[in-house]
């Protein structure tokens, strides 16, 4: 898997949109790029995933650096409720992924 | 439809007790995964299962821990004896053998405290 590299921690006003970013510079052709969120007390939850194509889905945004070494989580208006880690992950494509420390996102009411 | 389920959701056991975790995945789940996740820390797999056979178990701690999924469906961890550095979550996953599909459904994890 990909080693990645993300801000430990960022901070974000309600309503307002979120850009989490994520370096995976040694990412291989074939690996894709995964989120996935964690609660308080929760296990975690996937979020989106993909390979080179910027991804949306219900919940965010995927945008892919056409290098791949680098993506970005778009959350478009950030609610209490995506106070979360988020974690970046690049692994293969059925699920044999590696977590790091992700980044803890704060949202201010 | 139900998700991951997990038990027991806490344990507190003294050092050196056994103890035993259960995981029952989502329905038609070929894939299971146990990962421990410390305090402040992400997930590590422990183990992954493809039906019945371990396809991945080298961060496995075998001097003490086990783990079963025998007829490809649930699964259960074991930890005997239990040292104090074990206490942590211990996060159950499953998700369908699909090609281009990453999704992994986690459960609420068991909290291990050994005293």
């Amino acid at each position: 898997d990909a080693k990645t590299t993300q801000p430990n921690s960022m901070e974000s006003n309600e309503e307002e949109p979120v850009h989490l970013p994520c370096n995976h510079s040694t990412i291989s052709g074939t690996d894709y790029i995964h989120w996935y969120r964690q609660l308080p007390s929760q296990g975690p939850e996937y979020v989106i995933h993909g390979l080179t194509s910027n991804v949306n889905n219900r919940m965010a945004s995927l945008a892919i650096a056409e290098d791949r070494k680098s993506s970005t989580l778009i959350l478009h208006r950030a609610t209490l409720r995506d106070a979360a880690v988020y974690y970046c992950i690049g692994g293969t494509s059925y699920g044999k992924l590696t977590f790091g420390q992700g980044t803890i996102l704060t949202v201010h009411p | 439809e139900a998700g991951v389920v997990q038990s027991p959701r806490y344990k507190i056991i003294e050092k050196k007790q056994p103890v035993a975790f259960w995981c029952n995945p989502i329905s038609g789940h070929n894939t299971l995964y146990w990962y421990l996740q410390n305090l402040g820390q992400g997930p590590e797999l422990l183990i992954r299962y493809e039906n019945e056979e371990a396809v991945d178990d080298s961060q496995l701690p075998k001097d003490r821990f086990s783990a079963e999924r025998l007829k490809g469906v649930d699964s259960t961890l074991k930890i005997q004896p239990a040292e104090l550095g074990d206490s942590a979550v211990y996060l159950c996953a499953s998700s369908p053998r699909r090609e281009g599909s990453g999704e992994l459904f986690f459960g609420e994890g068991s909290r291990l405290t050994v005293l």
